[in-house]
């Protein structure tokens, strides 16, 4: 299987507790994305990484949450002092950029997300 | 910022055509995107669509105004399997992030 996956699938933790999650992108990728869904909802932004570098954090995410892309391949995402409204699927997307074109032509291809419950 | 509006919900019969429309309102527009998600599952690439006109494949089509700030998905011949969630991604802003409107859960009745 040469898709995006993500480890665990699914994560029951207490209130209070970290958790991290992983993202294995499609290998040829330079891009990765984490969002965050609830129910009903789209995706919504958290952060993204170009090859190693962490280009953007959302200003929605507090200081709680953390991504790592050490070696421009795998990604982590740490949650601390998990809340329960933290609750949601949390999903990671990678994507490759071409460098030279305008627009950029970019899709992003979705891993099949953790779903995290906090309670 | 970024604004993505589409309906939250419809009903088609198997075998129909329907249309799921997608407004938007963004700074540096570039490029749209629609997925399709079943529930429970990880959001599918089904199209893309930066320059105006109608882009299609296969039972799918997509078409896009630039200039109206509109798009839309055309599913034609229904089947059971298309129920699932549309989701409108508009590419935009700082950085050329990915913005989505919040999903069209699309019911195919018998």
């Amino acid at each position: 299987d040469t898709g995006v996956s993500q480890n665990p699938r699914h994560k029951i933790t207490k209130r209070g507790q970290n958790v991290t999650f992983r993202c294995d992108p499609i290998s040829e990728h330079n891009r990765l994305y984490w969002y965050r869904q609830t129910l009903g909802q789209g995706p919504e932004f958290l952060t993204y990484f170009q090859n190693e570098a962490q280009l953007e954090k959302s200003r929605l995410l507090s200081d709680r949450f953390s991504a790592e892309r050490p070696k421009g391949s795998f990604s982590t995402l740490e949650i601390q002092r998990t809340e329960q409204g933290d609750s949601a699927m949390y999903l990671c997307a990678s994507s490759f950029v071409r460098a030279g074109f305008h627009p950029p032509q970019e899709t992003q291809y979705f891993g099949p997300g953790t779903r995290l419950l906090v309670l | 910022g970024q604004n993505i509006d589409q309906p939250t919900e419809m009903t088609a019969t198997e075998g129909a055509i329907v249309q799921i429309n997608c407004t938007y309102q963004t700074s540096g527009f570039n490029g749209l995107f629609w997925y399709q998600q079943h529930a429970g599952e990880a959001p599918t690439f089904l199209s893309y669509n930066v320059l105006d006109g109608l882009e299609e494949k296969g039972r799918f089509s997509s078409f896009l105004s630039r200039s109206k700030g509109y798009s839309y998905l055309l599913l034609k011949e229904l089947q059971m399997k298309d129920s699932a969630s549309y989701l409108c991604a508009v590419r935009g802003g700082n950085f050329n992030k990915f913005y989505f409107g919040s999903g069209t859960k699309l019911n195919v009745k018998p």
